[in-house]
C-alpha cells in the first residue's frame, strides 16, 4: 500500500516571503515517482514537478524548488518569493503502478 | 491544442439516480484515469482506462463503473447514487500509463446529491 501525507493543511504569508510544504510518502516499491501539483479554485488540477525515486538530485525551476530525500522518505517543496497568484492547493503525488496517490493538500494563501 | 474536457461541469441528483460524466483527454493521450475530490481531500484514485480496457481500480464499490471508446475519451457511470458520492469528479489523460509521466486534467464535474 501506498501513502502520501502533508502534515501542513494550511499555510498563510506575505507576499515575497518563501513558503515550503512537507510531504511524507510510504511505499513499498523500490521504483516510484513523487509529483507535486496545484489546485487553483478553477479545480484544475496543475502539473508542477516530477521526481523519480533513483534521482535524489535537488533542482530549482524558476521561483520551485524541491528537497527529496529518501533516507526520510520526505519531498519538500518551496516556492521563492511568493506571489498572490500562488494562492492555491498544492498536492504531492506518488505513482506506482499505474495509480497515483494523492495527499489531503495544503491550503497556501499569500497575501498581498 | 485541446487539454482535458470535461463534461457536464456541473450537475445536480437525488439518491439512488445515476449519473454519467464525461471526458475527452488531451490531443495525443490514450490513458484516462477517473478521481473523486470530496470537498476538502485529495483527489482518490478511482480506475484507470487504456485500450479500451480497466487497467487499475481504485477501492470503489461496483456502483463505478467507466468505459472508454475508440477514441481514447471515456465515461464514468455512477448507479444507486448515495449522498456521499457528492464530490468534484477529475478526468486526467496521460500517455500508455501514469507511472513515469505527468497528467493533465481537466477542470472536473461537480456532483452535488441530494
Amino acid at each position: 500500500a501506498q501513502k502520501v501525507t502533508q502534515a501542513q493543511t494550511e499555510i498563510s504569508v506575505v507576499e515575497k516571503e518563501d513558503v515550503t510544504l512537507d510531504c511524507v510518502y510510504e511505499t513499498r516499491d523500490t521504483t516510484y515517482y513523487l509529483f507535486w501539483y496545484k489546485q487553483p479554485p478553477s479545480g484544475e488540477l496543475v502539473f508542477l514537478i516530477r521526481r523519480n525515486s533513483f534521482d535524489e538530485q535537488n533542482e530549482i525551476s524558476g521561483r520551485y524548488s524541491w528537497n527529496f530525500q529518501k533516507s526520510t522518505s520526505s519531498f519538500n517543496f518551496t516556492i521563492t518569493a511568493s506571489q498572490v497568484v500562488d494562492s492555491a492547493v498544492y498536492f504531492c503525488a506518488l505513482v506506482s503502478d499505474y495509480k497515483l496517490s494523492f495527499g489531503a493538500g495544503t491550503t497556501v494563501t499569500v497575501r498581498a | 491544442d485541446a487539454g482535458v474536457t470535461q463534461s457536464p461541469t456541473h450537475l445536480i441528483k437525488t439518491r439512488g439516480q445515476q449519473v454519467t460524466l464525461r471526458c475527452s483527454p488531451k490531443s495525443g493521450h490514450d490513458t484516462v484515469s477517473w478521481y473523486q475530490q470530496a470537498l476538502g481531500q485529495g483527489p482518490q484514485f478511482i480506475f484507470q482506462y487504456y485500450e479500451e480496457e480497466e487497467r487499475q481500480r481504485g477501492n470503489f464499490p461496483d456502483r463505478f463503473s467507466g468505459h472508454q471508446f475508440p477514441n481514447y475519451s471515456s465515461e464514468l457511470n455512477v448507479n444507486a447514487l448515495l449522498l456521499g458520492d457528492s464530490a468534484l469528479y477529475l478526468c486526467a489523460s496521460s500517455v500508455s500509463g501514469t507511472n513515469t509521466g505527468e497528467l493533465f486534467f481537466g477542470e472536473g464535474s461537480r456532483l452535488t446529491v441530494l
